[in-house]
């Protein structure tokens, strides 16, 4: 079935390196892609968001990069800092018919001090 | 404005006894999603409800499960009878429009210990 995954369960970054989370999807439909970040104990936080119609986004130190040819997302974080360490999730809605969230597995990512 | 709030946030239940979630949407939201989430794992749809009607029930279990939202008052997820195989983080999300449209935006989650 369709599904949406990650290339790397676990990144280790130091203390204001840039970090590069990956996620692969599959569902061609999808046309709204979300990334969440979740801290232990808690719910999915929203960090950004992208639509099809884009292949760049940017907010405050996250940027999301689209390609749909290769049905690839990336979430770029610069300056990583050690309240950046979570579990990271990418979603896609399945396009038009969606109704719900397709999550992928999840990237945790480390920050060294 | 408040986020989506669940609760209770920790709920321990013995087998065969039943357990009552409860979601409510942020303000102006009238979409409600609940999501399943195992230890190490990504979040699992399981129902999308709009006031008084079940939209999309194609992750729920076809036994002992089922979720409601009134037209007054908070979303519950009730599971019957639990079993071991319960045991979870139950998230709860809500959004604006619908969700091919729309963010949702989540809760901090129930965690269910079945014993």
């Amino acid at each position: 079935g369709e599904s949406v995954g990650l290339h790397l369960p676990t990144l280790s970054v130091q203390e204001g390196d840039n970090s590069i989370i990956n996620c692969a999807y599959s569902n061609s439909a999808s046309d709204y892609f979300i990334w969440y970040k979740q801290e232990s104990g808690k719910g999915p936080q929203f960090i950004i968001d992208i639509r099809s119609n884009m292949d760049k986004r940017q907010g405050q130190r996250v940027t999301v990069l689209l390609n749909k040819t290769v049905k690839h997302l990336s979430l770029q974080i610069a300056a990583t800092q050690p309240g950046d360490s979570a579990v990271y999730f990418c979603a896609e809605n399945g396009g038009n018919a969606g109704n719900m969230l397709t999550f992928g597995g999840g990237t945790r990512l480390m920050v060294k001090p | 404005n408040a986020g989506v709030m669940q609760n209770p946030r920790h709920l321990v239940r013995r087998r065969g006894q039943e357990a009552r979630l409860r979601c409510s949407p942020m303000k102006g939201h009238s979409h409600v999603y609940w999501y399943r989430q195992l230890p190490e794992e990504g979040l699992k749809f399981m129902v999308y409800l709009q006031k008084e009607n079940i939209i999309d029930e194609s992750g729920m279990p076809k036994e002992r499960f089922s979720a409601e939202f009134p037209k007054e008052g908070p979303s519950i997820l009730r599971i019957q009878q639990v079993v071991r195989g319960d045991s979870a983080a139950y998230f709860c999300a809500s959004s604006k429009d619908r969700p091919n449209t729309d963010t949702q935006y989540f809760g901090p989650g129930t965690r269910l210990t079945v014993l």
